[in-house]
């Protein structure tokens, strides 16, 4: 059991260069989303997914898409990478939306020059 | 969810008990208290949460007042390991998902 494994671990990009941050999860979780975490901040919510098919927007969705086509995964893409886009990623999961804890992966530390 | 208050900073003598408050003063019903940590450049990790009730777990002590108003998180006998940032959350249980964090509280345990 793995829990929520994210890749890669560190990223430099050029401004305008797109990448996908991958995350997964082998928990059967229903819940999973995207927070971004910049100097002295807590996180902030990015993308959310309620299950598979579903996504919505979370506080700070701009230059982020996402899907979620399976339970398992739910990759996070930047279509033209902006030195604002600096910032740590952290992909979470929870069983549900009712009392439960959210687990999170390592993060994925991302520079864009 | 309601908003919450930590103090910035804490320190913590290694083996004391470490007592991390929390206020939240504007807390409804039917929002839970919950307390994560982060040690750093990792992920937030789970401690533990509580609605009215007094909790605890292997990791910590939950203490929430009775009027609900404030919390306090009880690590027993903190260790070095522990030195992390310590949010409070407060969220509605059937609510919206994402999970507030403020800035927390930057909790170090000395020798």
């Amino acid at each position: 059991n793995a829990g929520v494994t994210q890749t890669p671990k560190f990223q430099v990009l050029k401004t305008g260069q797109s990448m996908t941050l991958q995350c997964a999860q082998d928990m059967n979780h229903e819940y999973m989303s995207w927070y971004r975490q910049d100097p002295g901040m807590g996180l902030r919510l990015i993308h959310y997914s309620v299950g598979a098919g579903i996504t919505d927007q979370g506080e700070v969705p701009n230059g982020y898409n996402v899907s979620r086509s399976t339970t398992e995964d739910f990759p996070l893409r930047l279509l033209s990478a902006a030195p604002s886009q600096t910032s740590v990623y952290f992909c979470a999961s929870s069983y549900g939306r009712g009392n439960t804890e959210a687990f999170f992966g390592q993060g994925t530390r991302l520079t864009v020059v | 969810d309601a908003k919450t208050t930590q103090p910035t900073s804490m320190d913590c003598a290694e083996g004391r008990a470490a007592n991390l408050p929390c206020n939240h003063s504007t807390i409804s019903g039917n929002e839970y208290v919950y307390w994560y940590r982060q040690i750093h450049s990792q992920g937030p990790q789970y401690i533990i949460h509580g609605l009215k009730n007094n909790e605890t777990n292997e990791m910590a002590s939950l203490i929430i007042t009775e009027d609900r108003k404030s919390s306090t998180l009880i690590l027993p006998h903190a260790t070095l390991r522990d030195t992390a940032v310590y949010y409070c959350i407060v969220r509605v249980a059937y609510g919206g998902y994402a999970l507030n964090f403020g800035k927390g509280t930057s909790l170090l345990v000395t020798p």
